[in-house]
């Protein structure tokens, strides 16, 4: 079954730091998310993409956040300047629009944990 | 801002019997809904999802009830296996998902007791 990947599962940072989070979504999707988990609190929606641009971002997806889709198959979500509230795990999602862009579940990575130091 | 709540921390059943998961939410914008399962060192996966012109769907040994009036849904996993046990995530969104970002509940920790 189709599976979308994340990678590094797990990354150290200094503080101050920029960092580049890397997914490979589901081939036939057309719409990605990236999500959050700060240890102990509920998942978050950051910001969704869809025909390369942002569509949607939440508050917490401010300057210091970017996403691209470098190529066919990447999508990456880049923090400029990490803080020590940056550390999380991190998710990506996608999602197949299905024609009338209506009712299709998003599907999650497993994750890339995130440790600001 | 809880805009979905799910009230129960954990819940523990006996292998065998229902397990029955709540969620509750406030925005009444929110049409579509889904239910996720999630490991530990795992991300979310997907089990099941219901639009708010219905009040039912079934999958399997799951099944998703939806009540708008009371704007609550539940999850239903009959017979509970050991396998089952894991923490489930509720999660809304408005205008049947596309670009909007998932609301998700805080998570129910299910423990299936052989």
């Amino acid at each position: 079954e189709p599976e979308v990947t994340q990678t590094p599962s797990h990354q150290v940072t200094q503080m101050g730091q920029e960092v580049i989070l890397r997914c490979v979504p589901i081939s036939n999707h057309l719409y990605f998310y990236w999500y959050r988990q700060i240890l102990g609190q509920k998942v978050e929606f950051l910001v969704s993409f869809y025909n390369n641009e942002i569509s949607e971002k939440s508050e917490i997806f401010d300057d210091q956040f970017s996403v691209e889709r470098p190529d066919g198959s990447n999508f990456t979500l880049k923090i400029r300047s990490t803080k020590l509230e940056d550390s999380a795990m991190y998710f990506c999602a996608s999602s197949d629009p299905g024609g009338t862009r209506l009712n299709q579940p998003q599907h999650f990575g497993d994750g890339t944990r995130l440790s600001i130091l | 801002d809880q805009q979905v709540k799910q009230n129960s921390p954990s819940l523990s059943v006996q292998e065998g019997r229902i397990s029955i998961l709540n969620c509750d939410y406030t925005n009444s914008m929110f049409d579509y809904f889904l239910w996720y399962k999630k490991y530990p060192a795992e991300g979310p996966t997907f089990l099941i999802s219901i639009s708010s012109i219905k009040d039912k769907n079934e999958d399997g040994r799951f099944t998703v009830f939806l009540n708008k009036s009371a704007k609550h849904l539940s999850l239903h996993i009959v017979p509970s296996q050991p396998g089952d046990s894991a923490v489930y995530f509720c999660a809304a969104s408005r205008s049947g998902g596309g670009a909007d970002g998932l609301t998700f509940g805080k998570g129910t920790h299910l423990i299936i007791q052989p």
